[in-house]
């Protein structure tokens, strides 16, 4: 079936760490995002990409960067981890008409 | 931009009883609105949603329904179920080729047996 994966699942990295989150999706869809979920905020947007060679910030972009290596990849990078972004992150999926995202099966980091 | 709130925060029901949850947004422009339920340790999913142009929308338990004029939308449940119990999501957005969805902070939906 057409899916959105994420690796890692889990992870736990020490602060001043770089790590990277990597999304890989089989759906064809042309736009990819990043979310990061917070108990009692909901989703919010990190980063999103239109095609593969746009780029733009969301709400929460300071601390992170991505790349969109290909349509089917789009990852995120933490270039000097810390605790505040303990958090579950999840990648997600829409195509040209964005009716209704397909979400990956998320990302758990703790800094610590 | 976009401002989604959403109430109750957390909700609890009898089983077979109906749960409704509201969600309000501040963005005129915003014309799809999606709901999703994350069950525990589970991605989120779309189970329902609804565009500007119709006032109500139902699949089978569940429904949606849109004041345009009031900006806010609504979930119900009707029959809950033990597996109802979940977060659910509310969202809005300005497709297509428009902005990203902006979700509002989730409602906890426990359904009591």
């Amino acid at each position: 079936d057409a899916d959105v994966t994420q690796t890692p699942r889990n992870r736990i990295t020490k602060t001043g760490k770089r790590i990277m989150l990597e999304c890989s999706q089989t759906k064809g869809h042309d736009r990819m995002y990043w979310y990061r979920q917070d108990p009692g905020l909901g989703l919010r947007l990190i980063y999103y990409s239109f095609d593969v060679k746009d780029i733009n910030k969301g709400e929460i972009s300071d601390g992170y960067s991505v790349s969109r290596q290909a349509q089917a990849k789009f990852s995120l990078s933490l270039e000097s981890a810390i605790p505040n972004q303990t958090a579950l992150y999840f990648c997600a999926t829409s195509d040209s008409t964005a009716y209704g995202y397909t979400f990956g099966s998320g990302t758990r980091l703790t800094v610590v | 931009g976009e401002n989604v709130e959403q109430h109750p925060s957390t909700l609890s029901v009898q089983e077979g009883d109906s749960a409704v949850i509201k969600c309000t947004y501040s963005d005129s422009a915003s014309n799809y609105f999606p709901w999703y339920k994350q069950e525990l340790g589970k991605r989120p999913q779309l189970i329902i949603d609804i565009r500007s142009n119709v006032g109500e929308k139902k699949d089978q338990r569940i429904a949606v329904t849109l004041n345009k004029t009031a900006k806010h939308f609504s979930l119900h449940i009707t029959e809950t179920q033990p597996e109802d119990s979940a977060v659910y999501f509310c969202a809005a957005s300005r497709p297509p080729g428009g902005q990203n969805f902006v979700f509002g902070p989730g409602t906890r939906l426990s359904v009591l047996p």
